[in-house]
């Protein structure tokens, strides 16, 4: 069984601050890797991908790969209440058409 | 640019009741969609892919199934519901050998 591993939270953060979510995959051979956000009842929508060890930003998004210790990590910038939602891990587990596994999520609340 | 529809929004059916719901991607050609499931407080559960017209692939045995009659539509279906398919369905799309799913806005599916 393939996992991706994400700590439920809920992670509070106080706003303008730095959020940090962490993410841990078991399957070796995963090249891709994805950041989608979720705001309560309502569908996931990409923040990110990331395919190279590394950082990549976008914005107030950095996204951290680590591909020998397995680590993906996603780090908000300047925490606004806005950034109140539940963040999902997608890992490509195989497959050509893209098969993603998701983490459970981590519910990241912003207080003012 | 492409747009994702997922009907209807909100379903409430009874125990044994058949169901379908629909998916429709609009500009753009041969996308492989795919089919999820997210119960209450979990993570997102792949249930079916389709990579064209016919080709369906499941990924959880169960009392589901799906059909993509045109090229940009895609189908779930159930015979007779059971309480455990009750939860948030989600309908995704993805271009050629990309990865990168973006999803429609889902069907909340309460099943009593």
């Amino acid at each position: 069984q393939k996992e991706v591993e994400q700590n439920s939270g809920p992670l509070s953060v106080p706003e303008g601050a730095i959020a940090s979510l962490n993410c841990t995959y078991s399957d070796r051979g995963s090249q891709s890797f994805f950041w989608y956000r979720q705001y309560s009842g309502k569908s996931p929508e990409l923040i990110m991908s990331i395919y190279s060890n590394g950082d990549k930003e976008d914005g107030r998004f950095t996204a951290q790969l680590n591909k020998a210790s397995q680590y993906v990590s996603l780090l908000i910038r300047d925490s606004q209440p806005s950034d109140s939602a539940t963040y999902l891990c997608a890992v490509n587990i195989g497959g050509s058409w893209g098969k993603l596994q998701f983490g459970a999520g981590t519910q990241v609340v912003v207080t003012p | 640019s492409q747009t994702i529809h997922q009907w209807p929004a909100t379903l409430v059916q009874p125990v044994g009741s058949p169901l379908s719901l629909e998916c429709t991607v609009e500009g753009t050609s041969n996308p492989n969609l795919y089919w999820y499931r997210q119960a209450a407080g979990r993570g997102l559960q792949l249930l079916f892919y389709s990579v064209g017209i016919g080709q369906i692939s499941s990924e959880v045995p169960q009392n589901l199934s799906a059909s993509r009659p045109q090229d940009r539509q895609f189908i779930l279906s159930s015979k007779k519901l059971l309480l455990s398919d009750s939860g948030f369905y989600l309908c995704a799309w993805s271009i050629g050998t990309s990865d990168t799913q973006y999803f429609g806005p889902g069907t909340r599916l309460t099943v009593l």
